[in-house]
């Protein structure tokens, strides 16, 4: 089975603390990659996609490492409203329109 | 646009009993999926349609029908519940590039006891 593999948590962290998500993903023929972000009793919706050359969007910056089929979520200058839960999302091979969800990385922010 | 909705929002079951889950979408996507989420599990597929008319299994199709007879609408069918069908169910849709975002709705709370 194709995995998505992300630390747990949960991370707790004072506002303005910088954190990183790490997620390994095992399909080596996955061409799309996403972080979803995912509040307590809430449905999953897109925080970013995740390109080859990196991105970055505000305080979130997003890269993927195809050959060690890696993908790292960075947020700067944590808010308490960043808590959530963050899944690491790819396709489940090339051309697949069939995402592979991670369990998620639980963050608190604290005052 | 109301985007995903999902009918009903919760609902109990007792063990045999079945229901329907509705999924509709205004937004013209012509792929939709059916997840289900436990605690400590990623989201599993349980089925998903490629267009109106057609369905697929997923990972998890077991105890589970669907239906597409039209392009916004997406059933997702329990025949006899059982217990281990107790999940929070999320359908979502996109255009089904392999690269754009897929919308989810609010999820539906499912108790079988």
């Amino acid at each position: 089975r194709k995995e998505v593999e992300q630390d747990p948590g949960p991370f707790n962290v004072p506002e303005g603390a910088t954190v990183a998500f790490n997620c390994t993903y095992s399909n080596s023929a996955s061409q799309s990659f996403f972080w979803y972000r995912q509040d307590c009793r809430k449905e999953p919706k897109l925080l970013m996609s995740v390109y080859s050359s990196g991105n970055e969007d505000g305080r979130f910056t997003a890269q993927l490492n195809r050959a060690s089929q890696y993908i790292s979520l960075l947020i700067r200058d944590s808010k308490l409203s960043d808590s959530a839960t963050y899944l690491c999302v790819v396709n489940s091979g090339a051309g697949s329109y069939q995402l592979t969800f991670g369990k998620g990385t639980k963050l608190s922010v604290i005052p | 646009n109301a985007g995903v909705t999902q009918t009903p929002k919760f609902r109990v079951l007792k063990t045999g009993q079945s229901m329907t889950l509705l999924c509709a979408q205004d937004m013209n996507h012509e792929y939709m999926y059916w997840y289900r989420q436990d605690p400590g599990m990623g989201l599993r597929l349980i089925h998903y349609s490629v267009g109106e008319g057609t369905t697929a299994k997923g990972e998890v199709p077991d105890g589970y029908n669907v239906s597409r007879l039209k392009k916004q609408n997406f059933l997702l069918g329990l025949e006899s519940a059982a217990p281990s069908q107790t999940s929070v169910y999320f359908c979502a849709s996109n255009y089904g590039t392999g690269r754009d975002e897929q919308y989810f709705g609010p999820g539906t709370r499912l108790t079988v006891t």
